[in-house]
Formats: structure tokens, C-alpha cells, sequence
């Protein structure tokens, strides 16, 4: 199993739609992160948490909320879908330290209709 | 977090080393240069890290120059598995926020 899972794979949703992507970790990391990719724009955060109780705000976080519900759970939100935000999701986790670097998820691909 | 400068593509011939620079003039004492990769539309993959001594792992070596200001990463061997976006990062290690910026990195293509 992956270390970073990330569900579903791809999405396709409508307009106005609610829709919930999740991630769970078996790394043992306090931190998780959730970015998004739009192609010529790289990678921008759009949440973080440190731990349970420690949930910040990234560069692009209108739009979006999160919920980590475990150390181990970290879910997206997307409260009413519009096609801008139609993009690849990514999930990553780190330790305490961000030493050793960030271990990503494979993403999940949403398209907004 | 200090800038990064990366060629947008390059080229090589598989099973020769593939020579990637980075130039990061404005890095800081306390800065680390971290590589990353992300092979088509995966998640970015963590690659090496290094202060100012050249490291080493089983994926590829770290040249960081004496003045810090540039490095290299080094695929000894590249494969065909190895085409993918490079990308050169700099940061300092346990700060508050873990804020990693990527770049647009450099598309390498390994050709057989």
C-alpha cells in the first residue's frame, strides 16, 4: 500500500456540487498538506495542519475547507464546485521537521462540468 | 525561501548520467537545496538533500558548489523512467512553516 492515498483517482463533478476528496497516511507524520497543480502554475497550498487541532490557511484556500479528522486523515472540501477549480489534487505529509523531505499522494484529478 | 534558477528542459541519452544545474545565488546560511521530481501528473517524489557537503543516495548525487550559490543533481545512469520535471528547492530546516515552492523546474527527456 502507498504511503499517501488519495481518493478517488479521478472526478468528475457538476457545477454547485459538494464534493469531498480524502487522504490517509501511513507515514506516522504530524503535518499534512493539500496543494493543487494547474499546468504553468507548478504546485500552490491550499491547506495545511500540523496536527489535529492545527489547521491553517494556504496562498488559495477560498473555495475549499478541510477537516483532519486523525493523525492519519486529512479531506479536501469543495463546498459548491465551479470550473476554475478544476485541477490536480495533491495530498502530501511531513514530519514534525520536513527534514527528509515531503511524501506525496498520486493525486486526484477533478474535473468541474 | 531563496529563488531558484533551472533550465526548462534537457536532453540525454539513456545510460549516460544526466547532469542537472541549479543556480541559487540568494541561498542563506541555513538554507538546505532539496531536489524533487514529478514524473507525468504523480505526485512530486523527493529526491536528496544537501547543505554544503556533496551527498549521495541510491536515486542520485548532490554537487553543491563551495559558494553554495549553485548545485548539481546527478543521475549516473539515467533510464527512460527518469523523464520527468526536476525541481530545485531551497529552505531553511525546522522552521515554523514548511512552505515548500516549486518552480517550473526542468523537463528532462530521456531518449533511448
Amino acid at each position: 500500500d502507498a504511503d499517501v492515498t488519495q481518493t478517488p483517482r479521478n472526478r468528475i463533478t457538476k457545477t454547485g456540487k459538494r464534493i469531498m476528496l480524502e487522504c490517509s497516511q501511513t507515514k506516522g507524520h504530524d503535518r499534512m498538506y493539500w496543494y493543487r497543480q494547474d499546468p504553468g502554475l507548478g504546485l500552490r497550498l491550499i491547506y495545511y495542519s500540523f496536527d489535529v487541532k492545527d489547521i491553517n490557511k494556504g496562498e488559495i484556500s477560498d473555495g475549499y475547507s478541510v477537516s483532519r479528522q486523525a493523525q492519519a486523515k486529512f479531506s479536501l472540501s469543495l463546498e459548491s464546485a465551479i470550473p476554475n477549480q478544476t485541477a490536480l489534487y495533491f495530498c502530501a505529509t511531513s514530519d514534525r521537521q520536513g527534514n527528509y523531505g515531503y511524501t506525496f499522494g498520486s493525486g486526484t484529478r477533478l474535473t468541474v462540468v | 525561501d531563496a529563488k531558484t534558477t533551472q533550465p526548462p528542459s534537457m536532453d540525454c541519452a539513456e545510460g549516460r548520467a544526466a547532469n542537472l544545474p541549479c543556480n541559487h545565488s540568494t541561498i542563506s546560511g541555513n538554507e538546505y537545496v532539496y531536489w524533487y521530481r514529478q514524473i507525468h501528473s504523480q505526485g512530486p517524489q523527493y529526491i536528496i538533500h544537501g547543505l554544503k557537503n556533496n551527498e549521495t543516495n541510491e536515486m542520485a548525487s548532490l554537487i553543491i558548489t563551495e559558494d553554495r550559490k549553485s548545485s548539481t543533481l546527478i543521475l549516473p545512469h539515467a533510464t527512460l523512467r527518469d523523464t520527468a520535471v526536476y525541481y530545485c528547492i531551497v529552505r531553511g530546516l525546522n522552521t515554523g512553516f514548511q512552505k515548500l515552492v516549486f518552480g517550473t523546474g526542468t523537463r528532462l527527456l530521456v531518449s533511448p
